[in-house]
Parts: C-alpha cells; structure tokens; sequence
C-alpha cells in the first residue's frame, strides 16, 4: 500500500482481556517496528522485525506481550491480560532500509478500563 | 545503554521568533541521528536525517540540524517559525551501523507552541 497502515485505529477493553494490533507495512520494506507511546513518555520501542524472524524483542515490557509477522508483510501485536498500565498508543514503521529512515503508521489508541 | 535527552518539554514562541531544539546522545561510537515531526491529529513524519558528511543537515519545511560530534549533540533550528510549526518534535538515534537495521532509540520529545 502507499503508507503503513494500522487498525484498529482505536480500541477500549476491557482489564483481563486479550487484544491484538495489527500493522500493514508499506509493500517491499522488509523492516517492520513497534513502538509504544505514552503521553509524556516518547516513543518506547518494543520489537523489530528483519523479515519474518525478529532479531531484537528486548523492549517488550513482559511476557503478557507478543508479536509475530507471517510472510514477510503484515504483523500483529498481541497483549494478553491487559492492564491498565498497557494503555496507550501502540506505532508500527517500516523501513526498506535504514538509509531511509522509518514510515509511520497512524497508531492504535488502547485504552484499558 | 543508548539514550537520547530532549531538554525542552514545552517551548512557545511567537511566529518569526527562531527556533533552537537541543538534542543529546550517548553513544560513543558511530551513530545515525533523526528528527521527527508529529503534527497535531498526524503520525510521525521524517524530517531530517544525518548519516555521514556535512554534519549541516537540511531538511523539509526550512529545519536544519547540526550534528556535533564532541558535544553528542543534534540540535534542531530554524530561523523563522510559523503558526504551522505547531507539532511535537522527536529526535531519534540509532547506534546498529554496519548494514543493520536496529531500532532508533527516542527522546521524549519536545512540544512546540506557536503563537499567531
């Protein structure tokens, strides 16, 4: 696709409920990243993608968090038992390679209540 | 570990006022360094990056960076801000060289005001 797409593009659950976040990169880019971002936090990284396998997963925040991609192409974000603390703008970038820099997706906004 | 410090939570200035934005890093070694853009209601958007060379880096919208090695720094200027340079600016660095394609580490960003 032209961009990088995520949805959805906002989600309330409920505390102890599972959610997934999908994310679409631009079409070619074999890097695919998430980041969280929390108001006054920045962006937190929480895992990188080289192709299907992930090379760096050192930012999840615990093992309620998992992400996969199938095919090269889409991923998906999931948290298990979310918590409130899990509120928050989930981001996926792809890049085709680090020279060019990231393209961002709009986000997912999570809210847990 | 890598960091990257952004100073300025908040600035607010009024339009033609210039703009510096700090930005530090530490990392000793060879680094890639960005600024990022995230306009009210928009994702995040590039724009500048410094790989190599002239450490004057010019970007879209008249914003210009100047990487200083012995400071660690990246600063972020532009002479005369608009109304529309109202945004939250990310610097962002990545120290994986070599071909890889690690994560960029960000700061927390800096929100600009612009008056009218």
């Amino acid at each position: 696709g032209a961009g990088v797409s995520q949805s959805p593009s906002n989600k309330v659950t409920e505390k102890g409920k599972d959610v997934e976040l999908r994310c679409d990169p631009i079409s070619g880019h074999t890097a695919l990243y998430w980041y969280r971002q929390s108001l006054g936090q920045g962006l937190e990284f929480l895992i990188y993608f080289q192709g299907n396998s992930a090379p760096d997963k050192s930012g999840l925040p615990s093992d309620r968090f998992s992400a996969e991609r199938t095919g090269g192409s889409v991923s998906t974000l999931t948290i298990q038992r979310t918590q409130q603390e899990d509120s928050a703008v989930y981001l996926c970038a792809s890049s085709l390679r680090l020279l060019s820099g990231y393209t961002f997706g709009s986000g997912t906004r999570l809210t847990v209540v | 570990a890598q960091s990257v410090s952004q100073h300025n939570h908040h600035v607010i200035l009024s339009e033609a006022a210039s703009l510096e934005l700090g930005c530090n890093y530490s990392y000793g070694g060879t680094v890639n360094l960005f600024w990022y853009v995230q306009y009210p209601g928009q994702h995040l958007q590039l724009l500048l990056k410094y790989f190599s060379g002239d450490p004057l880096v010019k970007g879209i919208k008249g914003f210009e960076a100047e990487f200083i090695k012995s400071k660690f720094s990246f600063n972020l200027r532009k002479p005369s801000v608009q109304w529309s340079d109202t945004a939250e600016y990310f610097c962002a660095v990545n120290a994986n060289v070599g071909g890889s394609q690690g994560n960029l580490i960000f700061g927390k960003g800096t929100k600009l005001s612009v008056k009218p």
